[in-house]
């Protein structure tokens, strides 16, 4: 398995406070994404890092923020929540970007609620 | 623009039956298909994918699939289902630089 772990991996906050998601990795990949996954919607891709102090939206970018200070880490921040950002959210890696077949490995997701 | 639709978000089948989950995709370019499981309260897992080596593609757990570019389809078989094989299945496409896009998913129920 990809050494992949995320913190925490539940969370129940109230709307309008601040929210940050870690995920860890041991597999040296320069490449990290954050998705949120929602019935009915699979998974979303927020934000992605292809490299230290290098990231790029995804699809569903509005209300996130994120950070890469150090390889192995990667930083997802809720701003200030809302209910609409209740979900289950996952960190993948990858070795690279640079050509479509590379495989993607995830971590074990983080169920957050937003009351 | 890239996407993929699995049709039936739910599919049931009896222990011992064979295991259908479809996938269409659409993509103006060659593309990449993947297909990954999710046990309950886990992360994604590759199952299986198609890089353009071969159009039948074996993966784990004695899942396999055929990309069928003139039916654009990817669908995912396995000739006898496995209680274990209960679980969340994604499709997903990529090509070149571009990033994975997901299907909606088909939750996997085996009856004994």
């Amino acid at each position: 398995d990809a050494g992949i772990t995320q913190s925490p991996r539940h969370k129940v906050t109230e709307t309008g406070t601040p929210v940050t998601l870690r995920c860890h990795q041991t597999e040296n990949h320069r490449y990290m994404y954050w998705y949120r996954q929602d019935p009915g919607h699979g998974l979303r891709l927020i934000h992605y890092s292809y490299g230290v102090k290098d990231t790029d939206k995804g699809e569903v970018s509005d209300g996130y923020s994120v950070s890469r200070s150090k390889t192995e880490d990667f930083l997802l921040t809720l701003e200030s929540a809302t209910s609409s950002q209740t979900s289950v959210y996952f960190c993948a890696i990858s070795e690279s970007m640079d050509r479509g077949e590379e495989t993607q490995y995830f971590g074990p997701g983080t169920r957050l609620l937003v009351l | 623009a890239q996407s993929v639709t699995q049709l039936g978000s739910h599919v049931s089948v009896s222990e011992g039956a064979l295991v259908l989950l479809r996938c269409n995709y659409s993509s103006s370019v060659p593309p990449y298909l993947f297909w990954y499981v999710q046990y309950p309260n886990q992360g994604l897992q590759l199952l299986l994918k198609y890089t353009s080596a071969a159009t039948l593609v074996k993966g784990i757990n004695g899942f396999e699939a055929e990309f069928k570019k003139s039916e654009t389809s990817f669908h995912l078989t396995k000739p006898s289902a496995h209680m274990s094989d209960a679980a969340e299945y994604f499709c997903a496409v990529s090509h070149n630089t571009d990033k994975l896009i997901f299907g909606t998913g088909t939750r996997l129920q085996v009856f004994p």
